[in-house]
């Protein structure tokens, strides 16, 4: 079944580390992003990539970065200059101009 | 800036009743409308869709109607079930435009009690 895959489901991170989340898609999808869940805040943008090799910041791309280096994969780094990474990280894929986006099942991230 | 707002909840219902969630929202241009749900520890999965004025999205016995007079997108559904407990999201889009990014409300938690 096509689909996206999300890994890992909970993720610990120390003062100071950077962190990387993995979102792998088999959608054939063109774009993909990053949204961050709060508790009672929505989903907020963080990246968006529309093709391989490119991607642009979201609304709070402060403190990650990413990489689209295969159309089928679009990894999220959360650095130690995010200062307030403790959310629920969800990734979406979507056909480039046309249709509604799909998502992961999200990963929780946590301060130790 | 364009912008989605959408009732707080929690909402809680009955088994078997009817359900409104109401979902309003501020754009330039004419956006393309949905309805996500989340169901706890999951992530969002599509529920339902409009893409242009008067358009009626439906799935699973929701429904939501396309009001650009209202700038609205409802979700009702006219006997829910405890299985429909979840949060459930209005959000806009432009299709085909230079992003096609989400644009989220914050959510409404459903609660049905058996």
């Amino acid at each position: 079944d096509g689909g996206i895959t999300q890994s890992p489901k909970y993720l610990f991170r120390k003062e100071g580390q950077n962190v990387t989340l993995s979102c792998e898609q088999n959608l054939n999808h063109d774009a993909m992003y990053w949204y961050r869940q709060d508790p009672g805040q929505g989903l907020r943008l963080i990246y968006y990539s529309q093709i391989v090799n490119d991607f642009q910041k979201g609304d709070i791309a402060e403190g990650y970065s990413v990489s689209r280096e295969k159309k089928e994969s679009f990894p999220l780094t959360v650095t130690s200059a995010q200062k307030n990474p403790t959310a629920f990280y969800l990734c979406a894929s979507s056909m480039r101009e046309v249709g509604p986006q799909h998502f992961g099942d999200g990963t929780r991230l946590s301060i130790l | 800036g364009d912008s989605v707002t959408q009732m707080e909840g929690p909402v809680t219902l009955s088994e078997e009743a009817f359900l409104t969630i109401n979902c309003t929202y501020t754009a330039t241009g004419y956006p393309s409308l949905f309805w996500y749900v989340q169901y706890p520890g999951e992530g969002l999965q599509l529920l339902l869709k409009a893409t242009k004025a008067d358009d009626k999205g439906s799935n699973k016995g929701f429904e939501a109607t396309y009001r650009k007079e209202t700038t609205s997108f409802h979700l009702e559904k006219g006997s829910v079930q405890v299985s429909d407990s979840a949060v459930y999201f209005c959000a806009l889009s432009f299709l085909g435009g230079a992003t096609n990014k989400l644009i989220f409300g914050t959510g409404t938690l459903l609660a049905v009690q058996p």
